[in-house]
Formats: C-alpha cells, structure tokens, sequence
C-alpha cells in the first residue's frame, strides 16, 4: 500500500506570494490533516478534512486555508505569505479521523522557505 | 500556548543502555497519548500509545508511562540500538478537539 505523498517536497517563495501544496492520503483514508512544524514550536495543527468537509481547526490566520476533493486528496493555500510561515509543512491521513484516536500517518513533508 | 512540553531537546545514550525520554502536558482533558519517531527526511512515524486509563503501555523495547497526577509521560528504550537514533514527538489528544505535539527530543544512541 503505497503511504502519504506529498507535493511539492521542497519550494522557495517570496513574501507577499501565495503557495499550494498537494497531499495524497493512504487509498481508503477518508481524514487528512495538516501540521506545520518548526523548531521552536514543534508540530502546530493547522486542521483537519474528512469527506471534504473541515472538521477541525487550530489557532491559525484566515491566510491559510485547505480544500478535500472527492478522491481524498487535499491541499492546503497559504496566500500573502510571511517570512514566518517559512517551515516544514506535514500531512497525515487516517481512515476515520482525529475524533477516533486512530494512528495518523504521516507525509514526508513539504518544506517551504519564504524569502 | 504549548500545552505539550518536551523540556530535553536532546539526549545521548550508549547503546545498550535505556533511553527515557520526557514529556509533560498541561491540560488535564487530554485522555489519549502517543510517541511518534522522525527520521530526517521522513514523516513522523508511529510509536505507542497509551489511554489515560493506563498507566503503562509495552510493547516490544518501548514502554510509555503515564502519571496523570504529575501530567508526565515517558518513554523508555530498552536496550537502546543505534537505529533508534531519531527525533521523538509525543502528542495528547483533546476529545473533540486536536492532537497536541511537543517540540521533540533528538536522540542520539552512541554505538
């Protein structure tokens, strides 16, 4: 069973610039979540999609935002982009989501540097 | 407002000997707790759990444990190889809500 992808894996971006990044879940995961993590701040949830639906939400500006499709796949938009928001950003999939404690399963990642 | 604190962002440990590592959580709602592992260039990867029900968890060289009334969680490596050199997240899981990760503790298991 192939695991989480991510896309792109690495990107430079200037500030004031919007980004897109690209997350295929495990086939048959309905949850996809997203994270971004730094080093002083650990892994911080962004939110979380199940059947295309956002479910949950952390403490992040209305600048970041995500979408589910049908298939599962999800992506996560950051518009006006910081020199802050420079991280490495992570999906993690799961069948039935955070609700039901399952194991998430995590992307390798997209790191993203803003210049 | 970090709810989950990894106060060691470090640790080295000779091979063969135990590895602990700590993790301490603010809110007593959280019921559920996990470790994740990370190696450079991966996604964290799964470890154990454990409910707020127990107080121990074992599986394999990995035991968790949870004292719920010093809101402190452990891990412990025995023996300790040097693959399980990696960057350790443990998380707490709010019901309704989120899971909450600490900032990782890197180990470094020294052959």
């Amino acid at each position: 069973k192939a695991g989480v992808t991510q896309t792109p894996r690495y990107l430079i971006k200037t500030r004031g610039q919007q980004v897109t990044l690209s997350c295929s879940p495990i086939s048959g995961h309905r949850s996809v979540s997203w994270y971004q993590q730094t080093p002083g701040q650990g892994l911080q949830f962004l939110f979380e999609y199940f059947s295309e639906t956002q479910r949950n939400k952390g403490n992040f500006p209305g600048r970041f935002s995500g979408r589910q499709f049908s298939n599962s796949r999800s992506e996560m938009n950051v518009s006006t982009l910081e020199l802050g928001d420079s991280a490495l950003y992570l999906c993690a999939s799961s069948l039935a989501g955070l609700a039901g404690k399952e194991t998430q399963y995590f992307g390798p990642g997209t790191r993203l540097l803003v210049l | 407002d970090q709810q989950v604190k990894q106060n060691s962002p470090s640790l080295s440990v000779q091979e063969g000997r135990i590895s602990i590592l700590n993790c301490d959580y603010t809110n007593s709602m959280f019921d559920y707790f996990l470790w994740y592992k990370k190696y450079p260039a991966e996604g964290p990867t799964f470890l154990i759990s454990i409910s707020s029900i127990k107080d121990k968890n074992e599986d394999g060289r990995f035991t968790v444990f949870l004292n719920k009334s010093a809101k402190h969680l452990s891990l412990h490596i025995v023996p300790s190889q040097p693959g399980d050199s990696a960057v350790y997240f443990c998380a707490a899981y709010r019901p309704g809500n989120q899971f909450y990760f600490g900032t990782g503790t890197s180990l470094t298991v020294i052959p």
